[in-house]
């Protein structure tokens, strides 16, 4: 069945460091692909998404590529700021009614 | 306009307990999904509900259960609640099914402790 894989945390970086976080996903056909942030204490925030291949979703400075070749949809941000401390979920919907979500990355950013 | 909201906030109960949970689906929004999402892991999908029916099914045992009503707002019930049912409960609302491309919006989660 469909799967979402996320590289695991804690990641903790300095104000202004780049952010890679690595998702990959196994699912036939063509899902659409997402990427979810939850801020302690709220609920879950639709960051970016994708809905075909070589596609790039891009929000807040966010950026992820649908990379079908290599089946991964990975989070990037140039410049993180102590705001973006948050977990994230990558998460993929093939056809039907469900978002498939990963386990989800935890952020730390520090001033 | 009014966002997803949930209630309760918190709920604490021991097993074999039946518990009722509630979402107010953001206006207009026709459709309701429920989320579990345990200590450390993603939210796996229960149910959805389209203009008062089920519209989909997780792999959850049918002591979950829920409703719609008529303005969309929805209960997850559950029933002979077991220690792993402990989790934080997300509702999600969108307009229109979600076989398509409509986005869910998530309310804030009702945190379920069963002892």
């Amino acid at each position: 069945g469909d799967s979402v894989t996320q590289m695991e945390g804690p990641v903790t970086l300095s104000e202004e460091a780049f952010l890679t976080i690595n998702c990959t996903y196994t699912a036939t056909g063509y899902p659409s692909l997402f990427w979810y942030v939850q801020y302690p204490g709220e609920g879950l925030q639709l960051l970016l998404k994708a809905t075909k291949a070589d596609d790039k979703g891009s929000n807040k400075g966010f950026e992820a590529t649908y990379r079908k070749e290599t089946t991964s949809f990975h989070l990037e941000k140039g410049s993180v700021q102590v705001s973006d401390s948050a977990v994230y979920f990558c998460a993929l919907k093939h056809s039907g009614y469900a978002l498939n979500f990963g386990k989800g990355t935890s952020l730390l950013v520090t001033p | 306009e009014t966002g997803v909201t949930q209630s309760p906030t918190h709920l604490i109960k021991t097993r074999g307990q039946q518990v009722t949970l509630r979402c107010s689906s953001q206006s207009g929004h026709n459709t309701v999904s429920w989320y579990q999402q345990a200590l450390g892991q993603g939210p796996q999908f229960i149910f959805q509900y389209y203009r008062e029916e089920e519209n989909g099914r997780g792999n959850f045992p049918p002591r979950f259960s829920g409703l719609q009503f008529p303005n969309y707002s929805s209960e997850l019930n559950v029933n002979a609640l077991e220690l792993d049912d402990s989790a934080l409960y997300l509702c999600a609302s969108s307009l229109g099914r979600t076989g398509g491309d409509n986005e869910q919006f998530f309310g804030p989660g009702t945190r379920l402790t069963v002892l």
